[in-house]
């Protein structure tokens, strides 16, 4: 079965940092985009980063970028987002999502999410 | 950016019901349009992708529709497992946007 697990999740005060993990299985991780999107509970639904398949390409949203860093480890299946100077509205379910091998980058697989609470 | 707008906000339909959701962007995304379907306490999934093209195991009553800048999802005869939050998301460039949901209700 093709799966996504988030791990790292956790109360972290304000301006410290929280790095997630999320561990992929039943596909061939090397060759898909992957990205980060997060959702407030009880609201929307937020893009936060991206990187592609070689770790060439990264992109983020304006709200975290130069906080938050995109990575992935194609050896071991792994994608991660590295979070400094955590906001309280930081605050969020975050998914790791991986993209559709079509050119159209529809997120095809989520993750169950990992909670991040940003409070002191 | 480019804003995602979607109408309405919420609706109320019964079971059999044919349900139409628009999502609007703010500039031209030609046919990078995906739609999603989430129940409460759980991850998205992904029924539609490239405004029209149905996601492996996803019923036929779901379908898409539109180009450029107006899309539309329709459910044509809504079962009791459709109730949920239904997001658009374009994909044409980053940041990738969301629209804000559409929730449908049992009326």
């Amino acid at each position: 079965d093709v799966q996504l697990v988030e791990s790292g999740g956790g109360l972290v005060q304000p301006g410290r940092s929280l790095r997630l993990s999320c561990a992929a299985s039943g596909f061939s991780f090397e060759y898909y985009a992957m990205h980060w999107v997060r959702q407030v509970p009880g609201k929307g639904l937020e893009w936060v980063a991206g990187i592609n398949w070689n770790s060439d390409k990264t992109d983020y949203a304006d709200s975290v970028k130069g906080r938050f860093t995109i990575s992935r480890d194609n050896a071991k299946n792994s994608l991660y987002v590295q979070m400094n100077s955590l906001r309280p509205e930081d605050t969020a379910l975050y998914y790791c999502t991986k993209v559709t091998l079509s050119s159209y980058d529809a997120f095809d697989v989520w993750g169950r999410g990992t909670m991040v609470t940003v409070s002191s | 950016d480019i804003q995602m707008t979607q109408s309405p906000s919420s609706l109320s339909a019964s079971v059999g019901d044919r349900v139409t959701i628009t999502c609007r962007a703010s500039q031209s995304i030609t046919s990078y349009l995906n739609w999603y379907q989430q129940k409460p306490g759980k991850a998205p999934n992904l029924l539609i992708y490239a405004a029209s093209s149905l996601h492996a195991g996803v019923p036929s009553r779901f379908s898409g529709s539109g180009s450029g800048t107006d899309f539309t999802l329709t459910i044509t005869s809504l079962r009791p497992e459709d109730f949920a939050t239904y997001y658009c998301q374009q994909s044409y460039n980053t940041p990738r946007t969301f629209g804000q949901g559409t929730r449908v209700e049992s009326k």
